[in-house]
Formats: structure tokens, sequence, C-alpha cells
């Protein structure tokens, strides 16, 4: 079945370091791809998108290219803040609409 | 505001009772779905409904069991039959079938003493 492998956590980085989360993802078909944001005690926040290959989502300074031929969706931001820290899953649908397959979860902590 | 409530935010229960916990949305989405989320892990689906009256089973639906009388409401029954019941538990809803404005509720962390 389809499935979801993000690289481990905790992630630990200073104020305004480089951030890449990997993602790879093994699914049939088309799926479309997502980062999701969950900050302590909270419900999960959709942070980004794609829906085919090449698509780039980008907000809030994080950027996600849905690559096909590497299976992956990398999470990238080039500055991170200390309210960036949160864990981050990445998620994918299949193309007809199924449920969501989440990646374990990778948490990001940002020191000042 | 349109979105998803999930009440309570805490819950404690003593092993051996069942508990119900509330979700309910004013999205108008016609699906709404229960995950169960442990330290470490991703989300799990316990169960679906993609309409009123119907719903099926997720992925580890065991110990667990629903309702979906209104379209607005999805309540979650954890029986004593589910072992290891303590656990962050997650409401989510989205338009069907497309899966479109797919939202999650704040979350109840059941402890089970």
């Amino acid at each position: 079945g389809d499935s979801v492998t993000q690289m481990e956590g905790p992630v630990t980085l200073s104020e305004e370091a480089f951030l890449t989360i990997n993602c790879t993802y093994t699914a049939t078909g088309y799926p479309s791809l997502f980062w999701y944001v969950q900050y302590p005690g909270e419900g999960l926040q959709l942070l980004l998108k794609a829906t085919k290959a090449d698509d780039k989502g980008s907000n809030k300074g994080f950027e996600a290219t849905y690559r096909k031929e590497t299976t992956s969706f990398h999470l990238e931001k080039g500055s991170v803040q200390v309210s960036d820290s949160a864990v981050y899953f990445c998620a994918l649908r299949g193309n007809y609409g199924q449920n969501f397959v989440f990646g374990p979860g990778t948490r990001l902590s940002v020191l000042p | 505001d349109g979105g998803i409530t999930q009440s309570p935010k805490y819950l404690f229960r003593k092993e051996g009772q069942n508990v119900t916990l509330s979700c309910e949305q004013n999205l108008n989405h016609d699906a709404m779905y229960w995950y169960r989320q442990d330290p470490g892990q991703g989300l799990r689906l316990i169960y679906y409904s993609q309409i009123v009256n119907d719903f099926q089973k997720g992925d580890i639906a065991e110990g667990y069991s629903v309702s979906r009388e209104k379209k607005e409401s999805f309540p979650l029954t954890v029986t004593s039959a589910q072992k290891n019941p303590t656990a962050f538990y997650l409401c989510a809803s989205s338009m069907a079938p497309t899966g479109i404005g797919y939202t999650f509720g704040s979350g109840t962390r059941l402890t089970v003493v």
C-alpha cells in the first residue's frame, strides 16, 4: 500500500539556519502531496501542497517540490525562526480522493 | 467563523470505562474522520464517514465505535475493549469525495488511569 517516510527527528537548529526535512513516498498512480504543521497541543494545519509532478508548493517561506523521478517532496526554508518550532508531517492522498497517508512526523526545535 | 470543535481538550477516565469524544463542524462538509496520534508516530485513521448514517473502518478501528446521525457531528466512543486508549485524538472533515478543504480540529488528549 501507499506509504510516507520522513527523516527522523528531532531536528535542532539555530535561528536563521537553513532547514531541510526529507520526505519520500511510495504510491500507485499520481498522488497529491502535502506538508502539515502541528504546534504544541493543537491539531494539524496545512502548510503547503502540490498536486502534480514538478509543482512547487510554498507558504510562509517554506517550499517543497513534487519530484516524481525520486518520489520525494522535501520541505525547505531558507531562514528558520523560533516560531517555526513544531512537528512537521509529510502526507499523500491518492488521486481518487482517498484518505490521507501520513508520515511519522519530524519535530523541529529552533533555538534563539 | 467556520471550523471544527473538539471537546473536551483533556479527558481522564478510569480503565474499563467507555468514553465518548465530541467532534462538531460547521463547514458544511460531507466527510468526517477520526485519527489517533501516538508519540513519534504519524496519524492513524480510526473511522471515517463520507455521508450521514454511513461510516467505514479505518486502519485501527478495533475497540472504537462511531455514529453519524447528523452531518455536523461525528462522535467517537473509546470502549473498554481498546487495549491502549491513552493517546491524542484528532477529528477532521472535508468535502466528499474530493477531499477538498481538509480541516483538522484541535484534538482531545485522552488519559486512561
